[in-house]
């Protein structure tokens, strides 16, 4: 089945640095994933909908400068968190779906820790 | 797409059926039924989904009643492991539908 591979699963940043998370798609081509947000307690929200070859689609809220995605292959979805505050401390996640007729499928979360 | 609601909890003894119901009156003709479930600090996993006839796979049974408003996943022998929060979701048939999460049920098995 199509397998969503999130990196890295754990990070602990200092407040005011930046961090990279990757989501890749192994063994499918994705035009569009999904960016979502879990604090504790709570359901996923979604961020920001990343399309490969264009600009990423932001939720309200949602800060895109802060938050910078960058979709620059069919495999590969990148989340930046800028500037990164304490208050960004969460669990992040990516989807994505390899077919107009398949489920999304998800990664194992990269749990971001701003100290 | 349409919002859905279910139970926040329930409990299920270990090796009973779990049965795990979820309305979606406001469901639109060319939306499916998804069903994923999130064990604690891991990503959602993708379970099952159908649009209107049952569907059943190796981990689940789902049924959709006939007026589509509503459904019920089934776990046929529940275990320890299958704790977790259950999350029922309409969703358009386009890949680039977004699942928009609810509450979900939180599903806790009990030896």
């Amino acid at each position: 089945g199509a397998v969503v591979s999130q990196h890295p699963s754990r990070v602990i940043c200092k407040s005011g640095t930046s961090v990279k998370i990757e989501c890749r798609s192994l063994d499918f081509q994705a035009t569009t994933m999904f960016w979502y947000r879990q604090f504790p307690k709570q359901s996923l929200m979604l961020m920001a909908t990343s399309n490969e070859g264009s600009k990423a689609t932001y939720e309200q809220g949602v800060e895109k400068d802060k938050f910078l995605i960058n979709h620059a292959s069919l495999t590969l979805s990148t989340l930046t968190v800028t500037s990164a505050h304490p208050e960004d401390s969460s669990f992040y996640i990516c989807s994505a779906g390899d077919s107009h007729n398949s489920p999304l499928h998800f990664g194992n979360g990269t749990r971001l820790t701003v100290t | 797409d349409a919002k859905t609601t279910q139970p926040p909890s329930m409990d299920c003894a270990e090796g009973r059926a779990a049965n795990l119901p979820c309305n979606h009156s406001t469901i639109s003709g060319n939306e499916y039924v998804y069903w994923y479930r999130q064990i604690h600090s891991q990503g959602p996993q993708y379970i099952i989904h159908g649009l209107k006839n049952n569907e059943t796979n190796e981990m689940a049974s789902l049924i959709i009643t006939e007026d589509r408003k509503s459904s019920t996943l089934i776990l046929p022998h529940a275990t320890l492991r299958d704790t977790a929060v259950y999350y029922c979701i309409v969703r358009g048939n386009n890949a680039g539908n977004m699942l928009t999460f609810g509450g979900g049920t939180r599903l806790m098995v009990k030896p």
